[in-house]
């Protein structure tokens, strides 16, 4: 596709349940970045990949968020034991390289009961 | 990054322009400004961006100050689709790379 795709885009799971959300990122975009939207805030910086080299992990929150890039394309973060906390929207953009314009994907809206 | 200040919200007419002003007094020689929106329940979008020239494309208008420790981004007719939260962010020119950081915003809102 054109944009960047995120899914699932809703996810409802029970507290201490692992998730794993998913982002496809424009074919050819060499950088990809993690944030999240809690409820009426701003958005909070994740993770940054770029090319090969290693993450930017300095925004995970805690060790339960943990965030993978294969074959420099597809990324997936993963929350493990996931607390109420942790609802938010996940927003996933990519950029044809660093200091290159956003793309945001529409987000998963995660929630935990 | 250097810090912004934008205010929390602002009102418009239909079809009558907006100025959305934005201070980065702490601004260094090397910052981009970029805006980026956040139209209601959808991830934020790129609009514009510029460094010390005023800059036009067809979303909107970047007005950069001379000492470039303002700008403001104008919609020349705003419309209903055009209400969303309005992010002006700093960003450094580097080989490596970094994040944009997001603040609050200014949340326009757009009246018929």
């Amino acid at each position: 596709g054109a944009g960047v795709s995120q899914s699932p885009s809703n996810k409802v799971t029970e507290k201490g349940k692992d998730v794993e959300l998913r982002c496809d990122p424009i074919s050819g975009h060499t950088a990809l970045y993690w944030y999240r939207q809690s409820l009426g805030q701003g958005l909070e910086f994740l993770i940054y990949f770029q090319g090969n080299s290693a993450p930017d992990k300095s925004g995970l929150p805690s060790d339960r968020f943990s965030a993978e890039r294969t074959g420099g394309s597809v990324s997936t973060l993963t929350i493990q034991r996931t607390q109420q906390e942790d609802s938010a929207v996940y927003l996933c953009a990519s950029s044809l390289m660093a200091n290159y314009g956003y793309t945001f994907g529409s987000g998963t809206r995660l929630t935990v009961v | 990054d250097a810090k912004t200040t934008q205010p929390n919200s602002m009102e418009s007419n239909e079809e009558e322009p907006v100025h959305l002003p934005c201070n980065h007094s702490t601004i260094s020689g090397t910052d981009y400004i970029h805006w980026y929106r956040q139209l209601p329940s959808q991830g934020p979008e790129y609009v514009i961006h510029g460094l010390t020239s005023n800059v036009n494309n067809r979303m909107a208008s970047l007005a950069i100050a001379e000492d470039r420790k303002s700008s403001t981004l104008i919609l020349h007719r705003a419309t209903l689709r055009d209400a969303a939260v309005y992010y002006c962010i700093l960003r450094e020119n580097n080989n490596a790379g970094n994040m944009l950081t997001f603040g609050g915003g200014t949340r326009l809102m757009v009246k018929p």
